[in-house]
């Protein structure tokens, strides 16, 4: 089966150092999703990419938050600098297109802990 | 702006018994409807989705998920519950312009033996 694979699994870094997760996307999915997944809050949409396009960001804290798709296979979320508030599960999910037509696959997370 | 509400964080169950987890949407026009599932340490898994057509949806697993515009609900449900079922789960609705998916927040399951 096709998978999304994400980088790291597991981080734990000190707060105020920078943290990038890594997504890979199915091969020609051109929908990229980032989620975050806490406990409190549940999961929240942080940015959407089609067509490695960012289309919307609404979700993520600007001022350290920073997701892209340099290109087609790889998409990426950076905090700079990092704070325990960020401490979560963070969830790539890519599509073909709109996610009615064949749903959205996610990966398996990389689980982010600031200390 | 479109939301999901679940109203059972937790339910148990006893293996072989039917199972229905509720879900109710909020959004103006027809939704897109999805059921994930999310066994510890992994990703989601698509169980079903719902765009248009037959209300009764069949799923991956044994399970299906029926969609209600009277009642905003589409709720998911299986006949006989493996202990294997044991996970949490999650209905979204996503926006006709397909950008952006809202999540509920999620059920978990526990079967007893």
């Amino acid at each position: 089966d096709a998978r999304v694979t994400q980088t790291p699994r597991h981080k734990v870094t000190e707060m105020g150092q920078e943290v990038t997760m890594r997504c890979q996307p199915i091969l020609g999915h051109n929908t990229v999703f980032w989620y975050r997944q806490t406990m409190m809050q549940g999961l929240e949409l942080l940015a959407y990419f089609r067509n490695r396009a960012p289309l919307d960001d609404s979700g993520m804290p600007k001022d350290r938050f920073s997701a892209e798709m340099p290109d087609a296979t790889l998409a990426t979320l950076k905090i700079q600098p990092s704070e325990p508030r960020d401490s979560a599960v963070y969830f790539c999910a890519s599509g073909l297109g709109q996610g009615y037509r064949y749903g959205y696959t996610f990966g398996s997370g990389t689980r982010l802990t600031v200390v | 702006a479109q939301s999901v509400t679940q109203p059972d964080i937790h339910i148990t169950v006893s293996e072989g018994a039917s199972l229905e987890l509720r879900c109710n949407y909020s959004y103006g026009a027809t939704p897109y409807l999805f059921w994930y599932v999310q066994s510890p340490g992994q990703g989601l898994q698509l169980l079903l989705k719902y765009f248009s057509g037959d209300t009764l949806v069949q799923g991956i697993k044994g399970f299906e998920a029926e969609f209600k515009r009277s009642q905003s609900s589409f709720n998911l449900r299986k006949p006989s519950v493996h202990w294997s079922d044991a996970a949490e789960y999650f209905c979204a609705v996503e926006n006709n312009a397909g950008n952006m998916l809202t999540f509920g927040g999620g059920t978990r399951l526990m079967v007893k033996p």
